[in-house]
């Protein structure tokens, strides 16, 4: 099955720096990497996501970037805010059978603070 | 309404205690997901619904028991559970079978089992 690696695990930066969080993913059937921000108390909740076909999307202060052939893919944080402090998990899934579902595979978790 | 909702929010319970978990949407999603999360970890996959048939069982446990009485509900019936399933249980919903359907995820419910 999909493993997914995320590095680092801990992530501290002054505000107004940018923050980067990077993954790997192993089954090369992956074609979908949602990025997910969960504060304390709280559900997931997605922030954006990229398809294989696609290298790089961008909203905003978020970015995401593509690397099929490494099979890496990385969140870009810019002019982060004390409110970007949060666990943020990357994952990655693939087509399963018509009938079946997305199986999301998560990553480890990046805990972001963003000192004031 | 783009809102995925559970029911308790917090549930202690004993190891000899049935007790049931509740997920509700109403986004007219036709698949629904139950995962388990342990502290500082991320959430782990255990079940799939799709089009209110069960899909997917990542080898969860018997005493867990997922039903889906309709399209809008997501139940979990939990029954002589271990001190090692107290956890975070996060529910979530995607529009349907095909990839690249955002989850979205409700807010959980905190189990403890003492």
């Amino acid at each position: 099955g999909e493993n997914v690696e995320q590095h680092p695990s801990t992530l501290s930066v002054q505000e107004g720096d940018s923050a980067v969080i990077k993954c790997t993913y192993s089954d090369s059937a992956s074609n979908y990497f949602p990025w997910y921000k969960q504060e304390l108390g709280k559900g997931p909740q997605l922030i954006i996501d990229i398809r294989s076909n696609v290298g790089e999307k961008k909203d905003q202060r978020i970015a995401v970037t593509l690397n099929k052939t490494a099979k890496h893919f990385s969140l870009h944080i810019t002019e982060t805010q004390p409110e970007d402090s949060a666990v943020y998990f990357c994952a990655a899934t693939s087509t399963q059978k018509k009938s079946s579902g997305d199986k999301l595979t998560f990553g480890t978790g990046t805990r972001l603070a963003v000192r004031p | 309404d783009t809102e995925v909702t559970q029911t308790p929010k917090h549930l202690v319970m004993g190891m000899t205690n049935k007790k049931s978990l509740k997920c509700e949407q109403h986004m007219g999603h036709r698949a629904m997901y139950w995962y388990k999360q342990k502290a500082k970890k991320p959430p782990e996959l255990m079940f799939v619904y799709s089009y209110e048939k069960l899909s997917i069982n990542e080898s969860v446990p018997s005493r867990f028991s997922p039903e889906c009485p309709n399209s809008s509900l997501l139940n979990l019936h939990l029954h002589a559970l271990q001190p090692e399933d107290s956890a975070l249980y996060l529910c979530a919903s995607s529009q349907g079978v095909v990839t690249y359907n955002e989850q979205f995820f409700g807010p959980g419910t905190r189990l403890t089992v003492l």
